[in-house]
C-alpha cells in the first residue's frame, strides 16, 4: 500500500512479556517516528529516526522501551517486561525529511492497540 | 510530557453549524498543524501552517497561526456527518521534526 502500515493492529499480551511492534514507512520517507496516544490523550512523541539512526530517543519512558531501524526503512519498538500502564495506541509516522514545510510533514499509520493484562 | 491546551474537550452540533475549536500553549512553536483521527485509524493532516499571523483554508476549514506564535484556532463551516472525529492541534518547537499534540476536541454532529 501507499502508506505507513503497522503491525500487528492489536496486541494483547501478559505482564512480564517482551513485545515487539513494526513500522513500514512510505517508501523513500527518511524521517521516522515513534508515538504513544493513551486513551483520551494526545499522541506523545517516544523517537525520532533519520536513516537508520536514532536522533531523538528522548521520549522513550524508560530503559525498557528500544527502537530499531536496521536499514532505514522499517522500524521496530521493542518493549521489554511489560506493565499495564504500557497499554496505549502506539503510533508509527513517516515523512519525506524533517518538518519545516508542507512536503515534510508527517504521514501517521493506524496504530497498534498494546493491551498488558 | 508536555500537552497543548486545547479546547473545547467536546462539542455536540447541529449539521450545517459552523464550529470553532482553539489550542494554546506557554511556548513558542514555529509551526502549527490541524490534523482529524478516526476511530481505529492515526490522525490526517488537515492544515498546516507557518508562519505567525497566517491564515490558511483547505475546503471548509479554515486555520490561523496566532500572532504571539503561543496558539492556534481551527474553524469548521457548515458542518457535515462525515466531519464527526477527533480533532487534534500540534506544534513544533525548536527542533524540526518533535510535535506536541493537545488533548483533542471530540466533534460530534447531529444530522
Amino acid at each position: 500500500g501507499a502508506g505507513v502500515s503497522q503491525t500487528p493492529s492489536n496486541k494483547v499480551t501478559e505482564k512480564g512479556k517482551y513485545v515487539e511492534l513494526r513500522c513500514d514507512p512510505i517508501s523513500g520517507h527518511t524521517a521516522l517516528y515513534w508515538y504513544r496516544q493513551s486513551l483520551g490523550q494526545g499522541p506523545e512523541f517516544l523517537i525520532y529516526f533519520q536513516g537508520t539512526g536514532a536522533a531523538d530517543d528522548s521520549g522513550l519512558p524508560n530503559d525498557r522501551f528500544f527502537a530499531v531501524r536496521p536499514e532505514g526503512s522499517v522500524s521496530t519498538l521493542k518493549i521489554q517486561r511489560t506493565e499495564r500502564g504500557d497499554s496505549a495506541v502506539y503510533l508509527c509516522a513517516s515523512s519525506l525529511g524533517a518538518g519545516g514545510s508542507l512536503g515534510n510533514e508527517q504521514f501517521f499509520g493506524p496504530g497498534t492497540r498494546l493491551t498488558v493484562l | 510530557g508536555q500537552q497543548l491546551n486545547q479546547s473545547p474537550q467536546s462539542m455536540f452540533i447541529q449539521e450545517g453549524e459552523d464550529v470553532s475549536m482553539n489550542c494554546t500553549s506557554s511556548s513558542i512553536f514555529n509551526t502549527w498543524l490541524w490534523y482529524k483521527q478516526d476511530p481505529g485509524e492515526g490522525p490526517v493532516l488537515l492544515i498546516a501552517l507557518y508562519k505567525a499571523g497566517e491564515l490558511t483554508s483547505n475546503g471548509r476549514l479554515t486555520a490561523q497561526f496566532g500572532i504571539t506564535r503561543k496558539d492556534s484556532f481551527l474553524n469548521i463551516s457548515a458542518s457535515i456527518p462525515s466531519d464527526v472525529g477527533i480533532y487534534f492541534c500540534a506544534g513544533r518547537g525548536g527542533s524540526n521534526y518533535k510535535l506536541t499534540f493537545g488533548k483533542g476536541t471530540l466533534l460530534t454532529v447531529n444530522p
